[in-house]
């Protein structure tokens, strides 16, 4: 009955792969995040979907491609990764919509990348 | 640049102790202040949050001091115990629509260690 789980939890690869990462959340929210937090433990968002709607691009390299097939999945597909895509990734979730306040955000447990 | 300032890095204190947290903010349009807090290996999960319009609010052990004028806000944590050992964030969001919508900037993080 996880809130907002991603997977895998640990994924470890070579550079020049492709990867994917997978986030659901039943929680019913309407909005859905990827942070990134790297080595210093700095979290930085990197994208949000508002009903499976792009909302919020961060400077990304274009590399780094989200999917959103309905409002309860987020995935993250990377490209070509390199050795600074090492990192920890979570996905969040929230019941923010426009108009509504500003609302507590759930995160998952991370997937923690390793680029080798 | 960094939108929202946190120290310090680190902070150790005795059981029972009080534990302080401090956070800067720039940018007045932000309308939402929360506290994220950490173990390792799980996601971020929020502690306690508030809005501009109130100058503390206090959840148990929690409290959070707002200084509007001065664009300050900090996390008092009473009779810390070795359980509270974890990194602390601070966030600022602002309600609103299109890019802006549901985005945490989170400071840089504080990690706690409360000795037995």
């Amino acid at each position: 009955d996880t809130a907002v789980s991603q997977t895998p939890k640990y994924l470890v690869t070579q550079m020049g792969n492709d990867k994917s990462i997978k986030c659901e959340q039943n929680l019913g929210h309407d909005t859905m995040y990827w942070y990134k937090q790297d080595s210093k433990k700095f979290l930085k968002i990197m994208f949000s979907y508002n009903n499976k709607e792009l909302i919020i691009n961060e400077t990304v390299p274009n590399r780094f491609s989200p999917k959103s097939p309905d409002k309860a999945h987020l995935n993250l597909h990377i490209n070509s990764l390199e050795l600074g895509d090492s990192a920890v990734y979570f996905c969040a979730s929230s019941p923010r919509g426009l108009g509504l306040l500003n609302t507590e955000a759930f995160f998952g447990q991370g997937t923690r990348l390793t680029v080798v | 640049q960094q939108q929202v300032k946190q120290s310090p890095q680190s902070l150790i204190v005795q059981k029972g102790g009080i534990s302080i947290i401090n956070c800067a903010y720039e940018n007045t349009a932000f309308d939402y202040f929360p506290w994220y807090q950490q173990f390792p290996g799980k996601g971020p999960a929020l502690l306690i949050a508030i809005r501009p319009d109130v100058s503390e609010k206090k959840e148990g052990r929690f409290t959070i001091s707002f200084n509007k004028s001065a664009k300050q806000f900090s996390l008092h944590i009473m009779d810390s115990q070795p359980g509270d050992s974890a990194t602390y964030f601070c966030a600022a969001s602002i309600e609103g629509r299109g890019s802006t919508l549901g985005r945490l900037y989170f400071g840089r993080g504080t990690q706690l260690t409360v000795w037995p």
